[in-house]
């Protein structure tokens, strides 16, 4: 079968980083995708890793270990506005997005 | 403009009913996709299409039936509601995608679906 594995809560200080864990298990695999969802709304893109290594978007950044079949999102310099939900995808194939069951976080002051 | 719609927002119908939500996109992508949001925020894909060809048909009921007039629209046809039908249904388009390409899929912004 496949899985993916995120954290279901997290909380975290305003102006902290927190780091969102997601380890794979997967049929295919063609890239790791990283979506932010507020409450009543919808998944919104942040980021897409199909090669090892970090990529940074101005205060998100995501990372993915092909080898270890892992990846994380680290949010810097927290703010109210990104408490919502993450949620980790992997493309497993053309066009199929398997997406974890999200992590809640959540900035307090 | 809006990239994404969907209509209705919100839909509350009884047990056995058939109902309809659409999904439109000013994007120009010719892939759309349709997902399901439980309860527990777990988010499934039900189907994609491209150039209003299925390409993917997850494990969904036969009661559910997808239908791509263009690559434009693709409406959900649910028939024979049930209970456990209840969720949001989110409709998203993406760029065909392939190994090489940015996966990125715009999502509309959700039909949320009571069966009473």
């Amino acid at each position: 079968g496949q899985s993916l594995e995120q954290p279901s809560e997290v909380t975290a200080v305003e102006g902290a980083i927190v780091q969102i864990n997601c380890t794979y298990q997967t049929s295919g695999f063609y890239g790791l995708s990283w979506y932010q969802q507020h409450d009543g709304g919808a998944p919104t893109f942040l980021s897409y890793n199909a090669l090892d290594g970090l990529e940074e978007t101005g205060r998100f950044s995501s990372f993915l270990s092909r080898s270890d079949s892992y990846g994380y999102l680290l949010l810097q310099e927290l703010q109210m506005k990104d408490s919502a939900s993450y949620f980790c995808a992997v493309q497993t194939g053309a066009n199929n997005l398997f997406f974890g069951t999200g992590t809640r976080l959540t900035v307090i002051p | 403009d809006t990239a994404v719609s969907q209509t209705p927002k919100y839909l509350v119908t009884q047990m056995g009913n058939d109902k309809s939500i659409k999904c439109e996109q000013n994007l120009g992508h010719d892939t759309m996709y349709w997902y399901k949001q439980d309860s527990k925020k777990f988010l499934k894909i039900m189907f994609s299409y491209n150039n209003k060809e299925l390409i993917i048909n997850e494990t969904v009921p036969n009661r559910f039936s997808p239908k791509s007039p263009d690559k434009a629209h693709l409406n959900l046809h649910i028939n024979s509601l049930e209970l456990g039908d209840s969720a949001v249904y989110f409709c998203a388009s993406s760029s065909f995608l392939t190994v090489d390409s940015l996966n990125e899929q715009f999502f509309g912004p959700g039909t949320r679906l009571t069966v009473l």
